[in-house]
């Protein structure tokens, strides 16, 4: 049973560039969400997608935008990238994006470490 | 909007040595509480996790939580720890307000060392 796959595991970007960082869900998992974990912090939450749409958002900027493709797939975009960005961010699935004690909450992804120079 | 404090940024305890993690929260409203761990090398992985009902929640691999409402508190505890539990712990909070939502808010976590 595959769980949550992000690419690429490790990447360098320079500051005012874009990038993009690409995730598949668990198997049978149709929503997914994007987190932001700078060292020494816990995760923060970006946003939720689901039914190819945004469904929630944290406080990020609008730097930060998403995509969610038919597949439930997602991609995660930062432009004009800032020292700041440099984070590993996590990707999280779920199976709809209501959380309720019968179901599982978040299966996470190993992340992909990006660094800003 | 909700906040997480963890006590302890760094525990070192010898094997078979009880454990308690601290943890906290703001938030006026009902919440569903979470303990996740992350090994190293591994992604997060959920340990436990409170929705209501009884108070003291049991997950995986030994670990209790007892949540305290008075207190705003979410402490996870295991009577004897193994080197294995070499982690990293990570508490984390969602409001409910008729329905739970994935956003969750993670303290900042306490990294866990167990000497053999």
């Amino acid at each position: 049973d595959a769980g949550v796959t992000q690419s690429p595991t490790h990447l360098i970007k320079t500051r005012g560039q874009q990038v993009t960082l690409r995730c598949s869900p668990k198997s049978g998992h149709d929503t997914v969400s994007w987190y932001q974990q700078a060292l020494g912090q816990g995760p923060q939450f970006i946003f939720q997608y689901y039914e190819e749409e945004e469904r929630q958002r944290g406080n990020f900027p609008d730097r930060f935008s998403g995509h969610q493709f038919p597949n439930y797939s997602s991609e995660l975009n930062v432009n004009a990238l800032l020292l700041g960005d440099s984070a590993l961010y996590l990707c999280a699935s779920s199976l709809g994006t209501i959380l309720s004690s019968y179901n599982s909450p978040l299966h996470f992804g190993n992340g992909t470490r990006l660094t800003v120079t | 909007a909700q906040s997480v404090s963890q006590h302890n940024h760094h525990v070192i305890l010898s094997e078979a040595a009880s454990l308690e993690l601290g943890c906290n929260y703001s938030y006026g409203g009902t919440v569903n509480l979470f303990w996740y761990v992350q090994y190293p090398g591994q992604h997060l992985q959920l340990l436990l996790k409170y929705f209501s009902g009884d108070p003291l929640v049991k997950g995986i691999k030994g670990f209790e939580a007892e949540f305290i409402k008075s207190k705003f508190s979410f402490n996870l505890r295991k009577p004897s720890v193994q080197w294995s539990d070499t982690a990293e712990y990570f508490c984390a909070v969602t409001p409910y307000s008729g329905a739970g939502s994935y956003q969750l808010t993670f303290g900042k976590g306490t990294k866990l060392s167990v000497i053999p």
